[in-house]
């Protein structure tokens, strides 16, 4: 069963850094693009950027670009998310997803990873 | 950047109908569409891909049309458990998502 486990509720604080976490189960990870999507409260999604787990390929949403980072431990079938400063406008839900083969959409979603950022 | 836009932003039906939700593109993606279900509190499901590619799984009264920059996802006979939002997203370059459909009960 293809399972994507994301890491658990996070609250920081403004100016503070944070890395969350999803790891892939029941599939060969590396084979797979694996994407990142922001929800804010109440809003819609938002796409921010992709990593091929195999060789480490990222692109980035030209929104997203700069503000984040994206990476991969294929050792451990997880991808990251990560943030240097954090700001409150970064308050939202994070969901990481497995794409399509040869589609760029997503099949598999993680549960979602709800970050925080309030001083 | 290729904007989507769904419309209704919101609308009112009751079990049985048969509802249609319209997804347009700032420019042309030809196929490159997929639409998603989305109950509170979880993540999106994958309804369709490719503009009428029905994902495994999901049932047969989920379709989608169109091609271009028009796109049509219909639920031809409203079950309970549909009450939801529906996204498309495009991938015909970069990824974007439209800003969303909520089905709510009439």
């Amino acid at each position: 069963e293809v399972q994507l486990v994301q890491s658990g509720a996070e609250v920081k604080k403004p100016g503070e850094s944070l890395k969350i976490s999803c790891k892939g189960s029941g599939y060969s990870f590396t084979s797979y693009w694996i994407g990142w999507v922001r929800q804010m409260p109440g809003k819609g999604l938002e796409w921010m950027g992709i990593i091929y787990p195999g060789d480490s390929d990222t692109r980035y949403s030209p929104s997203f670009q700069g503000q984040v980072t994206i990476s991969a431990d294929k050792s451990i079938s997880t991808a990251y998310l990560q943030w240097s400063s954090l700001k409150a406008s970064d308050t939202a839900m994070y969901y990481c997803a497995r794409e399509v083969p040869a589609a760029n959409c997503f099949d598999y979603w993680g549960q979602g990873t709800l970050v925080t950022v309030s001083s | 950047a290729i904007r989507m836009t769904q419309s209704p932003s919101s609308l009112s039906a009751s079990t049985g109908d048969r509802v249609t939700i319209t997804c347009r593109a700032s420019q042309g993606i030809s196929s490159y569409l997929a639409w998603y279900q989305q109950k509170p509190g979880k993540a999106p499901k994958l309804l369709i891909y490719a503009a009428s590619t029905l994902q495994s799984g999901v049932p047969s009264r989920f379709s989608g049309s169109g091609s271009g920059t028009d796109f049509t996802l219909t639920i031809s006979c409203l079950q309970s458990e549909d009450f939801a939002t529906y996204y498309c997203q495009q991938y015909y370059s970069y990824l974007t998502f439209g800003g969303g459909t909520k089905v709510e009960i009439k």
